[in-house]
């Protein structure tokens, strides 16, 4: 069955860079969706935005992080990762790697990163 | 942006049914048949349980269900179990983005 990991640093200095990698197994990165979810400690989920791979990659950013984010699949690791640049500490919140539908599901989750911004 | 508005809380005893609500706009789950539902455990990833408003992944117990009328889609989970005990998010496809609830926790009584 595929499962995902997310790997990176625990804690980043405020406006700094913010980087995870997903070590994706169990499946090809080609032709799925795969998405980035963080959701705040006690808080709700958001969607980051996602990546859609067949040769070439495609993207879809939430609107209200796009001008910050970026998301890049590197194929001969199977992974793909995030990059979430000028972070605050309201950027301090687990993260997610997710297989995703394109417009739908999410499923599987990789079980989560925490990420704390703070100096 | 602007969560999905769900009830913070629900709860109910052993056998009986909840139902939560998850109300959008015509932007987001009015305007679209792609509402899906998430149980999450504490210190636990997401799980899904329903997609496509009423369709139940391989592995969900047929308790869980799900509906929409309008702006508004709901979970319902009939003959409630104590490990029903968890919260529960709605996500909606929004055009050029995906926009979640704001969770509800439920209880087991």
């Amino acid at each position: 069955q595929v499962q995902l990991q997310e790997s990176g640093p625990g804690l980043v200095r405020p406006s700094e860079t913010l980087s995870l990698n997903c070590t994706v197994s169990g499946a090809s990165l080609s032709g799925h969706y795969w998405s980035w979810i963080r959701q705040v400690p006690g808080k709700g989920l958001e969607w980051i935005g996602h990546m859609y791979y067949s040769g070439n990659a495609n993207y879809r950013y939430n609107p209200y992080l796009e001008r910050r984010v970026t998301i890049s699949v590197d194929t001969s690791k199977n992974q793909f990762s995030l990059k979430l640049t000028s972070v605050t500490a309201a950027d301090t919140a687990v993260y997610y790697c997710v297989l995703g539908s394109g417009r739908d599901w999410f499923d599987p989750w990789g079980q989560g990163t925490l990420v704390t911004v703070s100096s | 942006q602007s969560a999905l508005t769900q009830p913070p809380s629900a709860s109910g005893s052993p056998g009986q049914s909840v139902t939560i609500s998850c109300t959008g706009t015509s932007s987001d789950v009015g305007g679209y048949d792609y509402v899906s539902w998430y149980q999450q455990y504490p210190g636990k990833a997401p799980k899904l349980i329903l997609y496509e408003v009423t369709k139940r992944p391989s592995g969900v117990p047929d308790r869980f269900s799900g509906s929409k009328s309008g702006n508004t889609a709901s979970l319902i989970v009939s003959g409630l179990q104590t490990e029903d005990e968890a919260v529960y998010y709605c996500c909606s496809y929004a055009g050029n983005n995906r926009v979640f609830g704001t969770g509800t926790k439920v209880t087991v009584l």
